[in-house]
C-alpha cells in the first residue's frame, strides 16, 4: 500500500476557483513537503512543514500540517493557468529503523482558463 | 550557478546493455540523492550520499544498479544489463546539510527497448 496517499488524483478546475489537495500518511512524519511538476521535469520546492498545527504561504498557495491526523492539505485560492501541474507531497519518515524519503503519487491539476 | 544537471536527458538503450548517468549537484551542497519515477507515480527514493559517502541505499536498488560519487561532487548512476521494467525518469536532487529543501535537476527520460 502507499504509504503517502494523495487525493484526489487529478483535478480539473476553472480559473479563479480555490482548490485543496490533501496528503495523507500511513507512518509517523518527520517533514512534509510539497513540490510541484510540470510533465516531464524536475520538481520544484514549495514549502516544507514540520510542526503540528504549522501553516506556510507562498503567494496563493498555503499549506497545513495536522500533525495527529498525520495529514497535510494545500489549498490554492484564485486558481490560475500557471498552476497547472503535478503536485506532490514528500516525508521525512523511517521504517523498521531506516531513514527513508518517500512522495505521494501526485495530483494532475489542470486550471481552464 | 545554474542549479542541478543532470546527463543525458534522454537515453534509449536496448535490453541487456549498460547505461550511465551523470548529475553534477548544486556546488555548495553535500548531500546527494538518486529518485526513480515511473509514469504516473511519485518518485522512488533510491539512493542518498553525504559527500562521498553511500549513507542510504533503497531495496529497490538491485544488483544492477550502482551509483558513485567518488569526489563528494559529481555522481553517477550505472545500471546493468538493462531490462525494460527500468525504464522511467532517473531524478537526481541535492542538498546542503541542515537544511530540508532539496534541489531537483531535470531527470534522465531511459527507454528500454
Amino acid at each position: 500500500s502507499q504509504e503517502l496517499e494523495q487525493s484526489p488524483q487529478s483535478l480539473i478546475v476553472q480559473e479563479g476557483k480555490n482548490l485543496t489537495i490533501n496528503c495523507t500518511s500511513s507512518k509517523t512524519l518527520y517533514g512534509l513537503y510539497w513540490y510541484k511538476q510540470k510533465y516531464g521535469e524536475g520538481l520544484i520546492f514549495l514549502m516544507m512543514l514540520q510542526k503540528g498545527g504549522e501553516e506556510k504561504s507562498h503567494e496563493k498557495i498555503t499549506a497545513k500540517l495536522d500533525e495527529k491526523k498525520q495529514q497535510s492539505s494545500l489549498h490554492i485560492t484564485a486558481s490560475q493557468p500557471s498552476h497547472a501541474g503535478i503536485y506532490l507531497c514528500g516525508a521525512d519518515i523511517t521504517d523498521s529503523g531506516t531513514y527513508k524519503y518517500i512522495f505521494g503519487t501526485g495530483t494532475r491539476l489542470k486550471v481552464l482558463a | 550557478d545554474t542549479g542541478v544537471s543532470q546527463d543525458p536527458r534522454h537515453k534509449i538503450t536496448k535490453r541487456g546493455q549498460n547505461v550511465t548517468f551523470r548529475c553534477d549537484p548544486i556546488s555548495e551542497h553535500n548531500r546527494l540523492y538518486w529518485y526513480r519515477q515511473t509514469l504516473g507515480q511519485g518518485p522512488e527514493f533510491l539512493t542518498y550520499f553525504q559527500n562521498e559517502a553511500q549513507l542510504e541505499k533503497s531495496r529497490l536498488l538491485s544488483d544492477r544498479f550502482s551509483a558513485e560519487r567518488p569526489k563528494g561532487s559529481f555522481s553517477t548512476l550505472e545500471i546493468q544489463r538493462t531490462e525494460q521494467g527500468d525504464s522511467a525518469m532517473y531524478l537526481c536532487a541535492s542538498a546542503q546539510t541542515g537544511t530540508y529543501e532539496q534541489y531537483f535537476g531535470p531527470g534522465t527520460r531511459l527507454t528500454v527497448t
